[in-house]
C-alpha cells in the first residue's frame, strides 16, 4: 500500500516568508509525528497528534512554528517568518497507535535564504 | 533527560569487513531500542528493533542486542556490503505518552569494493 508522503519535496523560501509543509499519513494511522533533521542537531522531535487528543508541541522549537492535523488524517506544518536557521530536511511519521512502528516519509528539505 | 549517543563517524570499510557501529542510551523507565537506516536519496526506515533487556534484534545480516547494564546497543555485521552504504541511527522509542523517538547523530558508512 501507499506509504507516508510529503509536499513538496523541496521548498527554497526567503528569510522572513511563511511556509507550509504537508504530510499524509498511511491509511488508517491514528498517530503523526513531525521531525526535522538539521546537521547541527540531528533528528529531533517536533510534534505529535493521537487520535482527537490535544497535541503534544513540547519539540517545537519557538511559537513561529505550529501543525494541526484535520480529520485526523493530513497534517500541515507551518513556519512563520522563516529564519535561515530552520533550514533543514522535515521528516513526518505514522503509526497504527501510539506504541507500534513508525514510517517515515521521505521528507521535505527546507532552504531558507 | 532521555539521550542516544553513537560513535564519531564516518566510517569506510572494504566490502566482507566486518561492523560495529557503538550506541549506548541514558533513559528512565525501559524504552524500546531501534536501529534505522537512511540510504542515499530514500527516507528513514526501520533496521531492527528490541523491546526488552537482552533481546536481541536482527534484519539483513545486522544485529544489534539489548543491553541494559551497559545501555548499550550495538549493530553488528559480519561481512559488509556496498549495498550497505548508508547513514545509521540509533534511537530509543519513550515510555511517556507520546511514544517519540530520540535519535543518535547519525553515523555515514561507506563501504568500498
Amino acid at each position: 500500500g501507499a506509504g507516508v508522503s510529503q509536499s513538496p519535496s523541496n521548498k527554497v523560501t526567503e528569510k522572513g516568508k511563511d511556509v507550509e509543509l504537508r504530510c499524509d499519513p498511511i491509511s488508517g494511522h491514528t498517530a503523526l509525528y513531525w521531525y526535522r533533521q538539521s546537521l547541527g542537531q540531528g533528528l529531533e522531535f517536533l510534534i505529535y497528534f493521537q487520535g482527537n487528543s490535544a497535541p503534544d508541541k513540547s519539540g517545537l522549537p519557538s511559537d513561529r512554528f505550529s501543525a494541526e492535523r484535520t480529520g485526523g488524517s493530513v497534517s500541515t506544518l507551518t513556519i512563520q517568518r522563516t529564519q535561515q536557521e530552520d533550514s533543514a530536511v522535515y521528516l513526518c511519521a505514522s503509526s497504527i497507535a501510539r506504541p507500534y512502528e513508525q514510517y517515515f516519509g521521505p521528507g521535505t528539505r527546507l532552504t531558507v535564504t | 533527560g532521555d539521550s542516544v549517543t553513537q560513535m564519531e563517524g564516518p566510517v569506510t570499510l572494504s566490502e566482507e569487513a566486518f561492523l560495529t557501529i557503538n550506541c549506548t542510551y541514558t533513559a528512565t523507565g525501559y524504552p524500546s531500542l531501534f536501529w534505522y537506516v537512511q540510504y542515499p536519496g530514500e527516507g528513514l526506515q526501520l533496521l531492527l528493533k528490541a523491546t526488552k533487556a537482552d533481546d536481541k534484534g536482527s534484519n539483513k545480516g545486522f544485529e544489534a542486542t539489548y543491553r541494559k547494564e551497559t545501555t548499550s546497543f550495538h549493530l553488528e555485521k559480519g561481512s559488509v556490503q556496498v549495498s550497505d552504504s548508508a547513514v545509521y541511527f540509533c534511537a530509543l522509542r519513550h515510555t511517556g505518552a507520546n511514544s517519540k523517538l530520540t535519535f543518535g547523530k547519525g553515523i555515514t558508512l561507506s563501504v568500498r569494493p
